[in-house]
């Protein structure tokens, strides 16, 4: 079983479009993050839930909004599709009682055309 | 809030030298530093991590440094192996947030 799934693994849209990452995790972790990761490979947190309630907005604009049904999944929806908003995203989970590693998906190759 | 340097960007070694990976952090309350291995197409992978209260941690062929003085940690594979090609991230935090560097490219050639 996969413990950090993310669905799809790639998408190529439109701009103007709206489309959704989906991400779950089973590993019973309390907390969760989307991360984007740029052409050069950095990796720049978005947002961060913990048992479902947003602790962390860094400044990503208003058309990204996270929604987490449960604190198993953290699914990311995005609104007027961008030109640089193509970029590969990662869904990544932390327990709270096993250290602080992050155990990242396979991340999202969005493209936008 | 925190900010991680890391360097080399990139790095070449020939398969069996050692690479070493530097970074600095500049938040004295951050207590923990992992350091993530991501191969091609795949998400970043925990290979070893190290808390503020050790200085030195060891698995195998890798081990991570820490310096808290200096703020300085860094990530040493001996006798590196083709399959060791990838591109490696520290980060640190102290208790929220992982805050990575840039990455480092490492090939290693047969």
């Amino acid at each position: 079983d996969t413990a950090v799934s993310q669905t799809p693994k790639y998408l190529v849209t439109q701009m103007g479009n709206d489309k959704s990452i989906k991400c779950e995790q089973n590993l019973g972790h309390d907390t969760m993050y989307w991360y984007k990761q740029d052409s050069k490979k950095f990796l720049k947190i978005m947002f961060s839930y913990n048992n479902k309630e947003l602790i962390i907005n860094e400044t990503v604009p208003n058309r990204f909004s996270p929604k987490s049904p449960d604190k198993a999944h953290l699914n990311l929806h995005i609104n007027s599709l961008e030109l640089g908003d193509s970029a590969v995203y990662f869904c990544a989970s932390r327990g709270s009682h096993v250290g602080y590693g992050y155990t990242f998906g396979s991340g999202t190759r969005l493209t936008v055309v | 809030g925190e900010n991680v340097e890391q360097h080399p960007s990139t790095l070449s070694v020939q398969e069996g030298d050692s690479a070493v990976i530097k970074c600095t952090y500049s938040d004295s309350a951050s207590n923990y530093f992992p350091w993530y291995k991501q191969e091609l197409g795949k998400g970043p992978q925990l290979i070893i991590d190290i808390r503020s209260n050790v200085g030195e941690k060891k698995d195998q062929r890798i081990a991570v440094t820490l310096n808290k003085t200096a703020k300085h940690f860094s990530l040493h594979i001996t006798e590196t192996q083709p399959e060791d090609s990838a591109v490696y991230f520290c980060a640190a935090s102290g208790y929220s947030t992982l805050t990575f560097g840039k990455g480092t490219m490492l090939l290693v050639s047969p």
